[in-house]
């Protein structure tokens, strides 16, 4: 069956600009999350939608960034106004609601701002 | 506070040998899942093993074990008989209750040798 799937795998953009990343979760998850890994680094949480519960947009890092989840599917990462700060993996993930339910990862899309 | 700490930054390992890789939590949820994740150098995030805080015997997966001591609050990760491929990134993490966020660990870094 189809795994998470994010898109662009790679992006490199200009700073200033406005980058939108999208994520397509495992189909009857409940769950989505983004998080962001810069290079060698653990992953820093972003931020998550739990069906239709308002997310927890607790770990955004500035009002840059958004995120929309629509029909509980297909989430949408943005960053606006770019900085090169914001150079980093950004990976989706999606889970199954509560208990043994690991969450499944995609493969991230690379943000390279220059 | 730290919610997960993975104390190791980076682990050498001889292959064919046992490693054991540290990771403890806080929480003061009574019900509460511990799950290890590798991540390779190709970036994906690969579920390893789960733990659930009322099971009464540690987890296995294969060659990878859950050291898990409650009343410690750790979840250790053993890998016996380590193969040059269990070269990664190690990531504990945490779900809290039967709430969706999970909590990920700094990470350790295992490199086995020939």
């Amino acid at each position: 069956g189809a795994g998470v799937s994010q898109s662009p795998s790679n992006k490199v953009t200009e700073k200033g600009k406005d980058v939108e990343l999208r994520c397509d979760p495992i189909s009857g998850h409940t769950a989505l999350y983004w998080y962001r890994q810069s290079l060698g680094q653990g992953l820093e949480f972003l931020i998550y939608f739990q069906g239709n519960s308002a997310p927890d947009k607790s770990g955004l890092p500035s009002d840059r960034f958004s995120a929309e989840r629509t029909g509980g599917s297909v989430s949408t990462l943005t960053i606006q106004r770019t900085q090169q700060e914001d150079s980093a993996v950004y990976l989706c993930a999606s889970s199954l609601y509560g208990g043994s339910q690991p969450q499944h990862f995609g493969d991230g899309t690379r943000l390279s701002i220059l | 506070a730290q919610k997960i700490t993975q104390t190791q930054p980076g682990m050498f390992v001889q292959e064919k040998e046992a490693v054991t890789l540290d990771c403890t939590y806080d929480t003061s949820d009574p019900s509460y899942g511990l799950f290890w994740y590798k991540q390779p150098s190709s970036g994906e995030m690969i579920f390893l093993i789960y733990q659930g805080s009322y099971d009464q015997q540690n987890a296995t997966e294969g060659r990878y074990s859950l050291n898990f001591q409650k009343a410690r609050k750790s979840a250790n990760l053993v890998i016996s008989a380590s193969q040059l491929g269990d070269s990664a990134m190690y990531f504990c993490a945490m779900r809290e209750g039967e709430g969706q966020n999970f909590v990920f660990g700094p990470g350790t870094r295992l490199s086995v040798l020939p």
